[in-house]
């Protein structure tokens, strides 16, 4: 199958700094990717979708001007949270699904866990 | 509103001892479902895509199929490496949307 990567695999950082998490899609194009988030025993939650070239879209309840996202090629998409706080401690995961191509199969990373102090 | 639920939350197993896990769903205009393996501090690993009710499909130990509400994921003879988190996941709408996923069964296979 097709593999994204992610970088870095965990990073711990205090509180008020900021994070910036890559997603690779490494040989693939993909011109959307999304960014999940999982916290402790709970499933995958959608935070966003980046597209490349545009602005990426928020699910309801997530604050975009915390988490920003940008898509400036179609292999990398990059999460930064700023100003993290120890509440944004979590594992997010970002998956994209190939372009250009009729098969449906998205891949995900494997996960960044963020810790904050 | 899309749901998928899981069950159970988790799931003991002898060795060898098969058993199935169960994902019941509620999406308008399904796409797509999928199954994911993830293991502990690990993304999730893709499984199987079902696409119609009736489909199944296999891979190793595993078989997928789909009903019209709900899949089942029938574990045959399971081994101590079989242990993990099983995501069953959702697509509605478009090709290449976001999953809907449920929250999950935990596996723990003994010897």
């Amino acid at each position: 199958g097709a593999v994204v990567s992610q970088h870095p695999s965990r990073v711990i950082c205090k509180s008020g700094t900021s994070v910036k998490i890559e997603c690779r899609s490494l040989d693939f194009q993909a011109t959307t990717m999304f960014w999940y988030r999982q916290f402790p025993k709970k499933s995958l939650m959608l935070m966003a979708t980046s597209n490349e070239g545009s602005k990426a879209t928020y699910e309801q309840g997530v604050e975009k001007d915390k988490f920003l996202i940008n898509h400036a090629s179609l292999t990398l998409s990059t999460l930064t949270v700023t100003s993290a706080h120890p509440e944004d401690s979590s594992f997010y995961i970002c998956s994209a699904p190939p372009s250009g191509l009729s098969y449906n199969e998205q891949f995900f990373g494997p996960g960044t866990r963020l810790t904050v102090l | 509103e899309d749901q998928v639920t899981q069950s159970p939350e988790a799931l003991r197993l002898q060795e060898g001892e098969s058993s199935s896990l169960n994902c019941s769903y509620t999406v308008s205009g399904l796409r797509g479902l999928f199954w994911y393996r993830q293991d502990p501090g690990k993304g999730p690993e893709f499984l199987f895509t079902l696409y119609s009710a009736g489909e199944e499909k296999e891979k190793e130990r595993l078989k997928a199929t789909l009903t019209k509400k709900e899949s089942f994921l029938h574990i045959t003879a399971p081994k101590p490496e079989d242990s993990a988190t099983y995501l069953c996941a959702v697509q509605a709408g478009q090709a290449g949307t976001a999953l809907i996923f449920g929250k999950g069964t935990t596996l723990s296979v003994s010897s």
